[in-house]
C-alpha cells in the first residue's frame, strides 16, 4: 500500500511570493491533515479536512489555506510568503478520527529568502 | 504557552537497557495520547497510544504509561535498539470530535549505543 506522498520535496520561494503544496493520502483514508514543523516551535497543527470540508483549523493566520478534492487529496497554499513561513510541511492522512493513527508523508521543505 | 512538554531535548542509553522518554501536560482536557517517532528526512512514524481511561498499554517492546493526575505520561522501551534512535514525539488531543487536531511536545532525541 503505497503511502502518504506530498510533492514537491522540496521548495524555494522569495519574500512576498504565494505556494502551493499537495498531498496524496492513502488510498482509503479521508481525513487530510496539515502540520508544520520548525526548530523553535516544534510541530503545530494548521488544519484538518474531512470529506472536503475542513474540520479543524490551528492558531495560523489567513494566509494559510488549504483544500480537499472528492479523491481525499489535499493542497495547501501560503499566500505572502514571510521568512518565518520557512519550515517543514507535513502531511498526514487517516481513516476517520482519532482513533485511527496519522501517517505522515515525509514532508516539504519550504525555504523562502 | 506549550501545553505538551517534553524537557528532555534528549537522552543517551546503552543498547539492551531501558530508555524512558518522559512527557507531561497542562491541559485537563487532553484524553487521548501518541507516541511518535521521527527519523531525519521522513515523517513522523506512529508508535503506540493511549486513552485517558487506561493507564498503561503495551506494544511489543513499548509501553505507555499514563498518569492522569499528574498530568504525565512516559514511554518505554525495552530493550534499546540501536535502530530506536530517533527523535521522539508525544501528542495529545482533546476531544471525541477534535478529529485529528494533535497538539505535539518539541521532542526528544534517543540515542542508543551499541
Amino acid at each position: 500500500k503505497a503511502g502518504v506522498t506530498q510533492t514537491p520535496r522540496y521548495l524555494i520561494k522569495t519574500r512576498g511570493q504565494q505556494v502551493t503544496l499537495s498531498c496524496s493520502p492513502i488510498s482509503g483514508h479521508r481525513s487530510v491533515s496539515w502540520y508544520q514543523q520548525t526548530p523553535g516551535q516544534g510541530l503545530q497543527f494548521l488544519f484538518e479536512y474531512f470529506s472536503e470540508t475542513q474540520r479543524n483549523k490551528g492558531n495560523f493566520p489567513g494566509r494559510f489555506s488549504g483544500r480537499q478534492f472528492s479523491n481525499s487529496r489535499s493542497e495547501m497554499n501560503v499566500s505572502t510568503l514571510e521568512l518565518g513561513d520557512s519550515a517543514l510541511y507535513l502531511c498526514a492522512s487517516s481513516r476517520t478520527g482519532r482513533s485511527s493513527p496519522l501517517h505522515f508523508g515525509n514532508g516539504t521543505r519550504l525555504t523562502v529568502t | 504557552d506549550q501545553q505538551v512538554k517534553q524537557n528532555s531535548p534528549s537522552l543517551s542509553v546503552q543498547e539492551g537497557r531501558i530508555s524512558i522518554l518522559n512527557c507531561d501536560y497542562t491541559n485537563s482536557m487532553f484524553d487521548y495520547f501518541l507516541w511518535y517517532k521521527k527519523y531525519p528526512a521522513e515523517g513522523p512514524t506512529f508508535l503506540i497510544s493511549i486513552s485517558s481511561i487506561k493507564d498503561k498499554n503495551e506494544d511489543g517492546r513499548f509501553t505507555v504509561f499514563l498518569n492522569k493526575s499528574a498530568k504525565h505520561l512516559s514511554l518505554h522501551i525495552v530493550p534499546s535498539q540501536p535502530g530506536d534512535s530517533a527523535v521522539y514525539f508525544c501528542a495529545a488531543s482533546e476531544r471525541e470530535n477534535a478529529g485529528n487536531m494533535l497538539t505535539f511536545g518539541g521532542g526528544t532525541r534517543l540515542m542508543v549505543k551499541p
